[in-house]
């Protein structure tokens, strides 16, 4: 089945330490994006790419960090810089079929749900 | 950027009630859709509608891209609805999607 798949579900992580979330999709879309959700919040950007080898800050990239080595495939790194790490993250992908028509519909992995101790 | 504002915040329905969410946009937006967040934070694609109206089931929506907003609809609201309601859109010529904060929907039995 075509889809967005994140892993681990659930993580946890010690104060100073870094950790990677994954994003792998295989729907053959070119944008992907990382969202942070914060519990009763709305989505705050991270991270966008809308190519391989090319990625944008988004709204609180501060203390994250991303890849984009291949097309399905778009890696978060939750460094220690980032102070308040504790959050649900979400991966996101959409088509990307022209800069006149836009991204496209837009579609969401299961989340990870990430915990400092 | 872009602001999205959602109303109501909150939604407190008794089953069997129906109910209208709305989305405001402070600019143009193309690719306006709407998701629905589960208990278990995953996010359903409800509709996909930069413009017109589309119904499935006890949903349905409607878009004015002109004066841009857009309604969601729920009609015959099951504790199943439950949830926050999320609408989202691209500027144009641009690939960031822009969030509302979200209605959050209580049916209740």
């Amino acid at each position: 089945d075509g889809g967005i798949t994140q892993s681990p579900k659930y993580l946890f992580r010690k104060e100073g330490q870094n950790v990677t979330l994954s994003c792998e999709q295989n729907l053959n879309h070119d944008a992907m994006y990382w969202y942070r959700q914060d519990p009763g919040q709305g989505l705050r950007l991270i991270y966008y790419s809308q190519i391989v080898n090319d990625f944008q800050k988004g709204d609180i990239a501060e203390g994250y960090s991303v890849s984009r080595e291949k097309k399905e495939s778009f890696p978060l790194t939750v460094t220690s810089a980032q102070k308040n790490p504790t959050a649900f993250y979400l991966c996101a992908s959409s088509i990307k079929s022209s800069y006149v028509l836009g991204a496209g519909e837009l579609f969401f992995g299961e989340g990870s749900r990430l915990t400092v101790l | 950027g872009i602001q999205v504002e959602q109303s109501p915040p909150d939604l407190i329905l008794q089953e069997g009630a129906n109910s209208t969410l709305r989305c405001n946009f402070s600019d143009s937006v193309n690719n306006l859709q709407w998701f629905h967040q589960n208990p278990w934070g995953q996010l359903i694609n409800l509709f996909y509608i930069p413009s017109g109206t589309k119904q499935n089931g006890r949903l349905s929506a409607t878009t004015v891209a002109t004066e841009r907003y857009s309604l969601l609809y729920i009609s015959s609201s099951q504790t199943t609805d439950s949830g926050v309601y999320f609408c989202a859109g691209a500027a144009p010529n641009f690939n960031k999607f822009y969030f509302g904060s979200g209605t959050k929907l209580n049916v209740k039995p």
